[in-house]
Order: C-alpha cells, then sequence, then structure tokens
C-alpha cells in the first residue's frame, strides 16, 4: 500500500458542487500539505498543518477548506466547485525528525470543474 | 518570500546525451534545502536530487548531477547518458530549512523530451 494515499484519483464534478478530496498516511508524519498543480504554475500551495489543532493558509487558500480529522487524515473541500479549480491536487506529508528530506507526495487528485 | 524560477519551459535531447536544466532563486534566507522532482506521465512527484545550501560540494546521484552556485543563486541539474525514462516534468524546489513547515517553493517546471 502507498504511504500517501489520496482519494479519488480522478473527479468530475459540476460547478456549484461541494466536492471533497481526502488524503491519508501510513508515514506516521506530523506535517501534512495540500498543493495544486497547474499546466505552467508549478505546484502551489493551498493548505498546510502541523497537527490536528494547528492549520495555516497557504499561497491559494481562497476558495478552499480544509480538515486534519486525525494525525493520519487531511481532506481538502471545494465548497462550491469553480472551473477554474481544475487542476491536480496533491497531498504530501513531512515530519520534524527527517524535515524537508521525508516528504512524501501522494500520486494526485484529478479535479475537472465542468 | 522566496521564488522559484525555471526559465526553460521546455527542452528535448538525443538519448545518451546530456542536457542541462536551469534553475535560479531568490530568499533572503541563509538555511534551506533545494530538490528536482521528476514528474513522469505517471503524475507521480518522485524526488531525482538534493542539496543542502551549507554544503559546498555538488550533490550527486548516478546519473544526475546539480551545480549550486549559492552566491548566484543557481541549482541547474545536469542529466548524463540521457535515457527514454527520463522524459517527464521537472520541478526544482526550495524550502527554508529554519522555517518549521517546510513548505516546499515550486518553479514552474521545464518538461523534458528524450528522443530516440
Amino acid at each position: 500500500d502507498a504511504d500517501v494515499t489520496q482519494t479519488p484519483r480522478n473527479r468530475i464534478t459540476k460547478t456549484g458542487k461541494r466536492i471533497m478530496l481526502e488524503c491519508s498516511q501510513t508515514k506516521g508524519h506530523d506535517r501534512m500539505y495540500w498543493y495544486r498543480q497547474d499546466p505552467g504554475l508549478g505546484l502551489r500551495l493551498i493548505y498546510y498543518s502541523f497537527d490536528v489543532k494547528d492549520i495555516n493558509k497557504g499561497e491559494i487558500s481562497d476558495g478552499y477548506s480544509v480538515s486534519r480529522q486525525a494525525q493520519a487524515k487531511f481532506s481538502l473541500s471545494l465548497e462550491s466547485a469553480i472551473p477554474n479549480q481544475t487542476a491536480l491536487y496533491f497531498c504530501a506529508t513531512s515530519d520534524s525528525v527527517t524535515g524537508p528530506y521525508g516528504y512524501t507526495f501522494g500520486s494526485g487528485t484529478r479535479l475537472t470543474v465542468v | 518570500a522566496q521564488t522559484v524560477t525555471q526559465s526553460q519551459p521546455e527542452m528535448s535531447v538525443q538519448e545518451a546525451e546530456t542536457v542541462t536544466l536551469s534553475c535560479t532563486y531568490d530568499t533572503s534566507e541563509n538555511n534551506y534545502y533545494l530538490f528536482w522532482y521528476k514528474q513522469p506521465p505517471s503524475r507521480q512527484m518522485i524526488l531525482v536530487i538534493r542539496q543542502e545550501a551549507y554544503k559546498q560540494q555538488n550533490a550527486t546521484e548516478n546519473r544526475f548531477s546539480v551545480n549550486f552556485q549559492k552566491a548566484a543563486k543557481s541549482f541547474s541539474l545536469k542529466i548524463s547518458d540521457s535515457q527514454l525514462g527520463d522524459t517527464a516534468m521537472y520541478f526544482c524546489a526550495f524550502v527554508d530549512s529554519g522555517a518549521g513547515s517546510y513548505q516546499l517553493t515550486f518553479g514552474k517546471g521545464t518538461k523534458l523530451s528524450v528522443i530516440p
């Protein structure tokens, strides 16, 4: 099984719908992240979390919310999806022991908003 | 805030040849890490090589090596003996080691095509 699992792998949704992307990890890492990838823009940070009680906005948090349900689970929600949120979304983890070297990415969720 | 610039949106190289991908960054921090990630069509993010800013010696991983010029804030990736499997998007990334959050700042990527 993958260390960082994202579900679903692909999703098509309609404008205005609420959608949740889920991420779970077996790494035991304390830090979790959501990044968004757009063609020609690279990856940009949406939200990150140090632990269950500590959630922080990233560069592009508008239109998104997150929930850290447990050490191992970090969900990203789009309350009312819009077409320009069509992108590839990555969850990632790291921890204070291995630092940046321990970064582990999920396999991504490709979201299309029509 | 840090920025990472990859000035080559696309590159191509003949199989078995050598290619260099460019990356520059801007930061006021002194302690940081730099990474090159590979993203093949499978879209998985794969760490290729990493460099700690305090180390003067350039990192090497098999056919992959970097030219790290701290004063110039440059971090280029050299791929030797290019293989078809090297075809992918390559992202340069920066992290401030003192920030604690370990947020990665990425460049916009370089699409590398290896031609048979």
